[in-house]
């Protein structure tokens, strides 16, 4: 059964430093999201993606968050200079949709910890 | 801000009895709503939706039930396994490809 991946499955890093996370979507999924979870929160929207440009995005997806679809496979979602409040499970999810409603598939996570 | 709650952080229930994980929504624009599973250090896996259209929606042990006028969704587990202890989601979107809205999720404890 196709699924979504992800990597690194856990991420450490320095606080200021550029982080990358990776995303494979499903393969015939058309639209691709990022999503957060902080520790003991709910899971949260970040951005959604689709035909090479955003078409959505939350009030935590500032200037320091930007997502790519850098081939025809791979789709990434990049922190310019972490902060301690990005620690948290980063999850991308893709559908597959013509408009009406599909369901979102979700990939395992990246855990980021920023020291 | 919470669009979607779960009142109920956690629940227990003995395996072989039904369990029933509870979720309110504020939006009346959602028109759309999913359960999610999720096991601590993996994603959420798509369990069950319900369309706005309908009141009703079975799938196995699973159902989920849609009352649009009290804004209220619940999802039934039938007979409950002690596999199926997780902690679920419930989400809701609106029309087209808009974003999911979650819930803080309840955790379901199914004791042998």
């Amino acid at each position: 059964e196709p699924e979504v991946t992800q990597t690194p499955s856990h991420q450490v890093t320095q606080m200021g430093q550029e982080v990358i996370l990776r995303c494979v979507p499903i393969s015939n999924h058309l639209y691709f999201y990022w999503y957060r979870q902080i520790l003991g929160q709910k899971v949260e929207f970040l951005v959604s993606f689709y035909n090479n440009e955003i078409s959505e995005k939350s009030e935590i997806f500032d200037d320091q968050f930007s997502v790519e679809r850098p081939d025809g496979s791979n789709f990434t979602l990049k922190i310019r200079s972490t902060k301690l409040e990005d620690s948290a499970m980063y999850f991308c999810a893709s559908t597959f949709t013509d408009g009406g409603q599909e369901t979102q598939y979700f990939g395992p996570g990246t855990r980021l910890l920023v020291l | 801000d919470q669009q979607v709650k779960q009142n109920s952080p956690s629940l227990s229930v003995q395996e072989g009895r039904i369990s029933i994980l509870n979720c309110d929504y504020t939006n009346s624009m959602f028109d759309y709503f999913l359960w999610y599973k999720k096991y601590p250090a993996e994603g959420p896996t798509f369990l069950i939706s319900i369309s706005s259209i309908k009141d009703k929606n079975e799938d196995g042990r699973f159902t989920v039930f849609l009352n649009k006028s009290a804004k209220h969704l619940s999802l039934h587990i039938v007979p409950s396994q002690p596999g199926d202890s997780a902690v679920y989601f419930c989400a809701a979107s609106g029309s087209g490809n808009t974003p999911l809205v979650f819930g803080k999720g309840t955790r379901l404890s199914v004791i042998a």
